[in-house]
C-alpha cells in the first residue's frame, strides 16, 4: 500500500501565484485533513473533510480552498500565494467509521516556499 | 480555543537513559491521545496511542495518561541516537480531529 501520496513534494512560488497541492490516499478512509508545519507552532489544521463531499475550515483556512474529488483525493489550493505561506504541507486520513479510532496516516510532506 | 501543551526542549539524556516527555490539555473532555514521532525533514508517525488512565506499555515505550490532572507522558526506556526526534502529543477533540501540540525535541547523547 502507497498510503498518503502528497505532490509535488518541494515547490517554490512567486508571491502571488497560485498552485494546487494534491493528496491521495489508497485505505479507504472516510476522513482526509491538510496541515501546516512552521517552526516552534506545530501542527495547525487548515482544512478538513470528515467524509466524501464534505468539507469545513479549521484553524487557519484563511487564503486557502480546498476540493473533496472523491473518496481518495482532497487538493489544496492557494489561490494568491504570499510569503506568509511558506510552510510545510501535510495531509493526513483516517478512518472513522466506529469503534477504536487509531489516529492519522500522514503524507510525506509538501515544503512550499513563497518569494 | 482547546490547547495541547508540551515544553519545546531540547531535552538532552545520555544513551540508555530513560527519556520523560510530557504533555497537558485543556480539554476536560479530550478521551483519545496519541504521541507522534517526526524526524527532521520526515513526516509524523504514530508511535503510541493511549485511551484510558494509566501506563500503556510497548516495548521500551510507555504512555502514561492521568485525566484527572490532564497530562499525558511518554516514557522512553534504554534511548537510543536513533531516537533522537521530535515527539508531538496529539489529542482528539470531539470530532474526528487531533489537536497538536509544539513538539518537545529529544536528543540522545551516544
Amino acid at each position: 500500500n502507497a498510503g498518503v501520496t502528497q505532490t509535488p513534494k518541494f515547490q517554490v512560488l512567486k508571491t502571488g501565484q497560485s498552485m494546487t497541492l494534491q493528496c491521495a490516499q489508497d485505505m479507504n478512509h472516510n476522513s482526509m485533513y491538510w496541515y501546516r508545519q512552521d517552526p516552534g507552532m506545530g501542527l495547525r489544521l487548515i482544512y478538513y473533510s470528515a467524509s466524501e463531499g464534505t468539507t469545513d475550515k479549521g484553524e487557519v483556512p484563511n487564503g486557502y480552498n480546498v476540493s473533496r474529488l472523491n473518496k481518495r483525493e482532497f487538493s489544496l489550493r492557494l489561490e494568491s500565494a504570499a510569503p506568509s505561506q511558506t510552510s510545510v504541507y501535510f495531509c493526513a486520513s483516517s478512518e472513522n467509521t466506529g469503534g477504536v479510532w487509531e489516529g492519522y496516516t500522514f503524507g510525506s510532506g509538501t515544503r512550499l516556499t513563497v518569494v | 480555543q482547546k490547547e495541547v501543551e508540551q515544553n519545546s526542549g531540547p531535552l538532552s539524556v545520555p544513551e540508555g537513559a530513560i527519556a520523560s516527555l510530557n504533555c497537558t490539555y485543556s480539554d476536560r473532555g479530550s478521551q483519545s491521545f496519541f504521541w507522534y514521532r517526526q524526524y527532521s525533514g520526515k513526516s509524523p508517525e504514530l508511535i503510541m496511542s493511549i485511551y484510558s488512565n494509566g501506563d500503556k506499555e510497548d516495548g521500551r515505550f510507555t504512555a502514561q495518561l492521568n485525566k484527572a490532572s490532564q497530562y499525558v507522558s511518554l516514557l522512553i526506556r534504554d534511548s537510543q541516537p536513533s531516537d533522537s526526534a521530535t515527539y508531538l502529543c496529539a489529542v482528539k477533540d470531539s470530532s474526528y480531529k487531533l489537536i497538536f501540540g509544539s513538539g518537545t525535541r529529544l536528543l540522545v547523547r551516544p
